[in-house]
């Protein structure tokens, strides 16, 4: 997980309220990307980066937002929580060879 | 779109080979086979990629069937550490998407 980090580890929200999920690298990446896992599944893609300024969908955008103004940060927002956003969340950045290196993820729970 | 399917779960005994296959039929003639894992709920972990070619690094092998249709990771001797959930991924270079297949839970037995 070096040079990406992830903030908050653990986060528990009620229906409703939003949130900003952080993700830093400094590995200086033009790729980043943002994946949920839901228990017992594998990762799906919400969002994704190809640079500063430069945002696109995933398969799974619906209910999150991201912005990407610098190269080191990839917030991802959460505007009105639901409970099927209850889900652990990982950030990525892709790198040599386009092997991609996973933050230590974000659990949220949304009650 | 490019997607991987694998069994879900396997057992291995520990000091023997584990293999682990996938299969990406949809596969298009630039697109990359990646594997990672991922230990407990831990980010995922690159293991290793190929193209058409057999590839071997400290961790690991990787067998690509002369199709591309499906591949094989290769744990040459498994120890316990090893037991973890095992992803094939496609990079499909179009999207810059990568697409997760459903893993195979490995179980590495003393």
């Amino acid at each position: 997980n070096a040079g990406v980090t992830q903030t908050p580890k653990f986060r528990i929200l009620k229906i409703g309220q939003s949130m900003t999920l952080q993700c830093t690298q400094d590995m200086n990446h033009n790729y980043m990307y943002w994946y949920r896992q839901d228990p017992g599944m594998g990762l799906k893609l919400i969002y994704y980066s190809v640079g500063a300024g430069i945002t696109d969908k995933g398969e799974v955008p619906n209910g999150y937002n991201v912005s990407r103004s610098t190269t080191e940060d990839f917030p991802l927002r959460l505007e009105l929580a639901a409970p099927s956003q209850t889900s652990v969340y990982f950030c990525a950045i892709r790198g040599e060879a386009d092997t991609q290196y996973f933050g230590p993820g974000t659990r949220l729970t949304v009650l | 779109d490019a997607k991987t399917t694998q069994p879900t779960s396997m057992d291995c005994a520990e000091g023997r080979a584990a293999n682990l296959p996938c299969n990406h039929s949809t596969i298009s003639g630039n697109e990359y086979v990646y594997w990672y894992r991922q230990i407990h709920s831990q980010g995922p972990q690159y293991i290793i990629h190929g193209l058409k070619n057999n590839e071997t690094n400290e961790m690991a092998s990787l067998i690509i069937t002369e199709d591309r249709k499906s591949s094989t990771l290769i744990l040459p001797h498994a120890t316990l550490r090893d037991t973890a959930v095992y992803y094939c991924i496609v990079l499909k270079q179009r999207t810059n998407q990568f697409y997760f297949g459903t893993g195979t839970s490995l179980t590495v037995i003393p």
